[in-house]
Protein backbone atom coordinates (compact mmCIF):
# COMPACT_ATOMS: atom_id res chain seq x y z
CA UNK A 1 0.00 0.00 0.00
CA UNK A 2 1.11 3.86 -0.63
CA UNK A 3 2.83 5.02 2.12
CA UNK A 4 1.53 8.76 1.22
CA UNK A 5 -2.22 10.81 1.12
CA UNK A 6 -2.68 13.25 -1.40
CA UNK A 7 -6.10 15.26 -2.25
CA UNK A 8 -7.38 13.79 -5.25
CA UNK A 9 -7.98 16.76 -6.87
CA UNK A 10 -6.44 20.31 -7.49
CA UNK A 11 -7.26 23.14 -9.71
CA UNK A 12 -4.88 26.56 -10.34
CA UNK A 13 -5.26 28.92 -12.45
CA UNK A 14 -2.59 29.57 -15.47
CA UNK A 15 0.74 31.28 -14.24
CA UNK A 16 0.09 30.92 -10.31
CA UNK A 17 2.03 28.66 -8.44
CA UNK A 18 0.39 25.16 -7.76
CA UNK A 19 0.82 23.76 -4.08
CA UNK A 20 0.44 20.34 -4.63
CA UNK A 21 0.38 18.69 -0.68
CA UNK A 22 1.63 15.15 0.30
CA UNK A 23 0.97 13.69 3.55
CA UNK A 24 3.21 10.89 5.09
CA UNK A 25 3.64 10.24 8.48
CA UNK A 26 4.92 7.28 8.77
CA UNK A 27 7.82 8.49 6.63
CA UNK A 28 11.58 6.16 8.13
CA UNK A 29 14.58 8.05 8.49
CA UNK A 30 16.06 6.66 5.45
CA UNK A 31 13.36 7.26 3.30
CA UNK A 32 12.88 9.77 0.57
CA UNK A 33 10.08 11.85 -1.05
CA UNK A 34 9.74 11.67 -4.43
CA UNK A 35 6.98 13.26 -6.95
CA UNK A 36 6.47 12.06 -10.01
CA UNK A 37 3.56 13.21 -12.47
CA UNK A 38 2.13 11.61 -15.36
CA UNK A 39 0.41 13.72 -18.30
CA UNK A 40 -3.10 11.98 -19.99
CA UNK A 41 -1.43 8.73 -22.03
CA UNK A 42 1.86 8.63 -21.01
CA UNK A 43 4.00 6.98 -18.92
CA UNK A 44 5.24 8.86 -15.47
CA UNK A 45 8.07 11.15 -15.45
CA UNK A 46 10.36 12.48 -12.88
CA UNK A 47 9.89 15.41 -11.01
CA UNK A 48 12.29 15.96 -7.75
CA UNK A 49 13.13 14.04 -4.78
CA UNK A 50 14.47 14.86 -1.15
CA UNK A 51 15.38 13.49 2.22
CA UNK A 52 14.94 16.64 4.61
CA UNK A 53 16.28 19.90 3.13
CA UNK A 54 14.42 21.92 0.35
CA UNK A 55 15.23 21.11 -2.95
CA UNK A 56 14.93 22.84 -6.20
CA UNK A 57 14.99 22.02 -9.88
CA UNK A 58 14.06 23.46 -13.00
CA UNK A 59 11.00 21.89 -12.70
CA UNK A 60 9.73 22.44 -9.57
CA UNK A 61 10.43 22.88 -6.16
CA UNK A 62 10.11 20.52 -2.75
CA UNK A 63 9.38 21.76 0.80
CA UNK A 64 10.02 19.23 3.02
CA UNK A 65 8.52 19.65 7.05
CA UNK A 66 10.87 19.82 9.81
CA UNK A 67 9.36 16.44 11.29
CA UNK A 68 9.57 15.22 7.31
CA UNK A 69 5.95 14.17 7.91
CA UNK A 70 4.50 16.32 5.01
CA UNK A 71 5.68 17.70 1.98
CA UNK A 72 4.42 20.11 -0.79
CA UNK A 73 5.36 20.43 -4.38
CA UNK A 74 5.35 23.71 -6.18
CA UNK A 75 5.50 24.56 -9.13
CA UNK A 76 6.27 28.24 -9.86
CA UNK A 77 4.55 29.28 -12.95
CA UNK A 78 1.86 26.62 -14.01
CA UNK A 79 0.89 26.03 -17.64
CA UNK A 80 -1.56 24.04 -19.67
CA UNK A 81 1.03 21.63 -20.05
CA UNK A 82 1.40 21.04 -16.12
CA UNK A 83 -2.16 19.17 -16.26
CA UNK A 84 -1.30 15.85 -14.73
CA UNK A 85 -1.98 13.58 -12.45
CA UNK A 86 0.94 13.85 -9.68
CA UNK A 87 2.01 10.98 -7.92
CA UNK A 88 4.35 11.47 -4.09
CA UNK A 89 5.98 8.46 -3.14
CA UNK A 90 8.41 7.52 -0.07
CA UNK A 91 10.78 4.87 -0.96
CA UNK A 92 14.48 3.91 0.78
CA UNK A 93 17.48 4.88 -0.88
CA UNK A 94 18.50 8.44 -2.75
CA UNK A 95 18.02 6.76 -5.80
CA UNK A 96 15.52 4.08 -7.19
CA UNK A 97 17.02 1.29 -5.38
CA UNK A 98 13.59 -0.20 -4.78
CA UNK A 99 10.09 -0.58 -6.69
CA UNK A 100 7.66 2.64 -6.76
CA UNK A 101 4.68 2.52 -5.24
CA UNK A 102 1.81 4.35 -6.26
CA UNK A 103 -0.84 5.90 -5.25
CA UNK A 104 -3.94 7.50 -6.87
CA UNK A 105 -2.12 11.06 -6.91
CA UNK A 106 -3.65 14.33 -7.07
CA UNK A 107 -5.09 14.98 -10.67
CA UNK A 108 -4.01 18.75 -11.25
CA UNK A 109 -5.79 21.06 -13.79
CA UNK A 110 -4.57 24.07 -15.06
CA UNK A 111 -6.92 26.54 -16.04
CA UNK A 112 -6.46 29.43 -18.56
CA UNK B 1 20.00 7.84 -26.09
CA UNK B 2 15.81 7.60 -26.86
CA UNK B 3 14.71 6.76 -23.77
CA UNK B 4 12.73 3.79 -22.97
CA UNK B 5 10.68 1.91 -25.83
CA UNK B 6 7.79 -0.03 -25.33
CA UNK B 7 6.54 -2.09 -28.46
CA UNK B 8 3.72 -2.28 -29.30
CA UNK B 9 1.31 0.60 -27.90
CA UNK B 10 -1.79 -0.39 -28.58
CA UNK B 11 -2.83 -4.30 -28.76
CA UNK B 12 -6.60 -5.83 -29.32
CA UNK B 13 -6.40 -9.68 -28.60
CA UNK B 14 -9.59 -11.68 -28.03
CA UNK B 15 -9.96 -13.23 -24.54
CA UNK B 16 -7.96 -16.52 -24.83
CA UNK B 17 -4.97 -15.18 -26.73
CA UNK B 18 -1.47 -14.74 -25.62
CA UNK B 19 0.09 -12.13 -25.89
CA UNK B 20 3.55 -10.32 -25.36
CA UNK B 21 4.94 -6.84 -25.07
CA UNK B 22 8.74 -5.63 -25.44
CA UNK B 23 10.38 -3.21 -23.64
CA UNK B 24 13.63 -1.57 -24.76
CA UNK B 25 15.28 0.63 -21.44
CA UNK B 26 18.00 3.19 -21.69
CA UNK B 27 20.80 1.18 -22.52
CA UNK B 28 23.37 1.81 -19.40
CA UNK B 29 20.23 0.96 -17.02
CA UNK B 30 20.82 -2.27 -15.50
CA UNK B 31 17.16 -2.53 -13.92
CA UNK B 32 14.19 -2.83 -15.51
CA UNK B 33 10.63 -2.83 -13.76
CA UNK B 34 7.11 -3.57 -15.56
CA UNK B 35 3.76 -2.14 -13.87
CA UNK B 36 0.46 -1.81 -14.82
CA UNK B 37 -1.94 0.71 -14.58
CA UNK B 38 -5.94 0.22 -14.72
CA UNK B 39 -8.11 3.73 -15.65
CA UNK B 40 -8.31 6.07 -12.39
CA UNK B 41 -5.62 4.10 -10.51
CA UNK B 42 -1.94 5.04 -10.59
CA UNK B 43 0.56 1.95 -11.68
CA UNK B 44 0.82 -1.20 -10.19
CA UNK B 45 4.27 -2.78 -9.86
CA UNK B 46 4.80 -6.09 -11.10
CA UNK B 47 8.47 -7.46 -11.49
CA UNK B 48 11.79 -6.19 -11.68
CA UNK B 49 15.00 -6.96 -12.99
CA UNK B 50 18.49 -6.70 -11.74
CA UNK B 51 20.36 -7.10 -15.09
CA UNK B 52 19.20 -10.78 -16.06
CA UNK B 53 17.73 -11.68 -12.75
CA UNK B 54 13.68 -11.56 -12.02
CA UNK B 55 14.12 -10.54 -8.47
CA UNK B 56 11.12 -8.98 -7.25
CA UNK B 57 7.57 -10.75 -8.11
CA UNK B 58 4.45 -8.68 -7.24
CA UNK B 59 1.31 -11.53 -5.87
CA UNK B 60 -0.73 -9.04 -9.11
CA UNK B 61 1.57 -11.61 -11.28
CA UNK B 62 -0.85 -14.83 -11.64
CA UNK B 63 1.03 -17.94 -13.24
CA UNK B 64 -0.43 -16.68 -16.24
CA UNK B 65 2.11 -13.83 -17.08
CA UNK B 66 5.95 -14.53 -17.32
CA UNK B 67 8.55 -11.94 -17.67
CA UNK B 68 11.90 -12.56 -19.19
CA UNK B 69 15.27 -10.28 -19.74
CA UNK B 70 17.17 -12.92 -21.21
CA UNK B 71 20.35 -10.83 -21.82
CA UNK B 72 20.04 -8.19 -19.11
CA UNK B 73 18.85 -5.49 -22.17
CA UNK B 74 15.37 -5.89 -23.62
CA UNK B 75 12.52 -7.24 -21.89
CA UNK B 76 9.59 -9.24 -22.55
CA UNK B 77 6.40 -9.99 -20.31
CA UNK B 78 4.08 -12.23 -22.06
CA UNK B 79 0.22 -12.74 -20.99
CA UNK B 80 -1.10 -16.24 -21.75
CA UNK B 81 -4.98 -16.86 -22.31
CA UNK B 82 -5.85 -13.28 -21.77
CA UNK B 83 -8.75 -12.33 -19.76
CA UNK B 84 -11.00 -9.52 -20.56
CA UNK B 85 -9.54 -8.41 -16.78
CA UNK B 86 -5.82 -7.97 -18.12
CA UNK B 87 -7.45 -4.79 -19.81
CA UNK B 88 -4.80 -2.34 -18.70
CA UNK B 89 -1.89 0.13 -19.52
CA UNK B 90 1.50 -1.82 -19.42
CA UNK B 91 4.41 0.23 -18.45
CA UNK B 92 7.85 -0.08 -18.20
CA UNK B 93 10.79 1.52 -17.00
CA UNK B 94 14.75 1.65 -15.97
CA UNK B 95 16.86 2.76 -13.65
CA UNK B 96 20.34 2.38 -12.88
CA UNK B 97 22.07 3.13 -8.99
CA UNK B 98 22.71 6.42 -9.72
CA UNK B 99 19.50 7.96 -11.66
CA UNK B 100 16.04 7.89 -11.18
CA UNK B 101 13.37 5.25 -12.65
CA UNK B 102 12.79 6.68 -16.50
CA UNK B 103 9.12 4.97 -18.01
CA UNK B 104 8.43 4.23 -21.20
CA UNK B 105 5.10 5.36 -22.68
CA UNK B 106 3.28 2.13 -22.15
CA UNK B 107 1.79 -0.39 -24.21
CA UNK B 108 -2.36 0.02 -23.93
CA UNK B 109 -3.97 -3.91 -23.62
CA UNK B 110 -7.57 -4.24 -24.86
CA UNK B 111 -8.94 -7.63 -24.38
CA UNK B 112 -12.22 -8.18 -26.08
Amino acid sequence: DAKTTQPPSMDCAEGRAANLPCNHSTISGNEYVYWYRQIHSQGPQYIIHGLKNNETNEMASLIITEDRKSSTLILPHATLRDTAVYYCIVIPGSYNTDKLIFGTGTRLQVFP
Amino acid sequence: DTGVSQDPRHKITKRGQNVTFRCDPISEHNRLYWYRQTLGQGPEFLTYFQNEAQLEKSRLLSDRFSAERPKGSFSTLEIQRTEQGDSAMYLCASSNLNTEAFFGQGTRLTVV
